[in-house]
């Protein structure tokens, strides 16, 4: 399944399929980016990161991808289980100074 | 165990009252962030410090303020010019201003005005 971040909140997947999440950023002084993964009543916790000078970084089940042309990142789940239910938020950081600024985020349900 | 604490979990505020969120780090971070987040949306930055003594307004500053007196303290003031104040809010830290130095976060304050 895929969503398209800001126009699609909600995604919905069977377990074992892949997903897909979309975020759509504005600020091209931005050189790195991240994904966090935030379970209800929590704080969100770190997944990936990728810097503007890559296109792509894996982790375990997850890919991250940048494309700078059009501004977009997307998270790729590879196998996606129950757990992996949450909301999922990519964040920006500028190149200069440190400020951290979230994407709107994606509710991501795993069906059994 | 290094990390991010947010206290306290829950917090119950009169209108018209100022109420404090404290953030403590032992995570020897130099910059520090609060966001607020409403239900079933992003999170959006309140106040952020890169390093003690500095702090800078982020996207919804008004009716909040804050303090930076030590490294590992950055307490959020809820005054009573926040007109809907009721809100989790959330904590972070990071290491630094370069890249792969990932944002950590306290588990928030679920701040209710009755």
């Amino acid at each position: 399944g895929e969503s398209v971040g800001l126009h699609l909140p909600t995604l919905s997947v069977q377990e074992g399929d892949n997903s897909i999440i979309n975020c759509a950023y504005s600020n091209s002084a931005s050189d790195y980016f991240i994904w966090y993964k935030q379970e209800s009543g929590k704080g969100p916790q770190f997944i990936i990161d990728i810097r503007s000078n890559m296109d792509k970084r894996q982790g375990q089940r997850v890919t991250v991808l940048l494309n700078k042309t059009v501004k977009h990142l997307s998270l790729q789940i590879a196998a996606t289980q129950p757990g992996d239910s949450a909301v999922y938020f990519c964040a920006e950081k500028e190149t200069s100074g440190s400020r951290l600024t979230f994407g709107e985020g994606t509710q991501l349900t795993v069906n059994p | 165990d290094g990390g991010i604490t947010q206290s306290p979990k829950y917090l119950f505020r009169k209108e018209g009252q100022n109420v404090t969120l404290s953030c403590e780090q032992n995570l020897n971070h130099d910059a520090m962030y609060w966001y607020r987040q409403d239900p079933g949306q992003g999170l959006r930055l309140i106040y952020y410090s890169q390093i003690v003594n500095d702090f800078q307004k982020g996207d919804i500053a008004e009716g909040y303020s804050v303090s930076r007196e030590k490294k590992e303290s950055f307490p959020l003031t809820v005054t009573s010019a926040q007109k809907n104040p009721t809100a989790f809010y959330l904590c972070a830290s990071k290491a630094g201003t370069g890249w792969n130095t990932e944002a950590f976060f306290g588990q928030g304050t679920r701040l209710t005005v009755v």
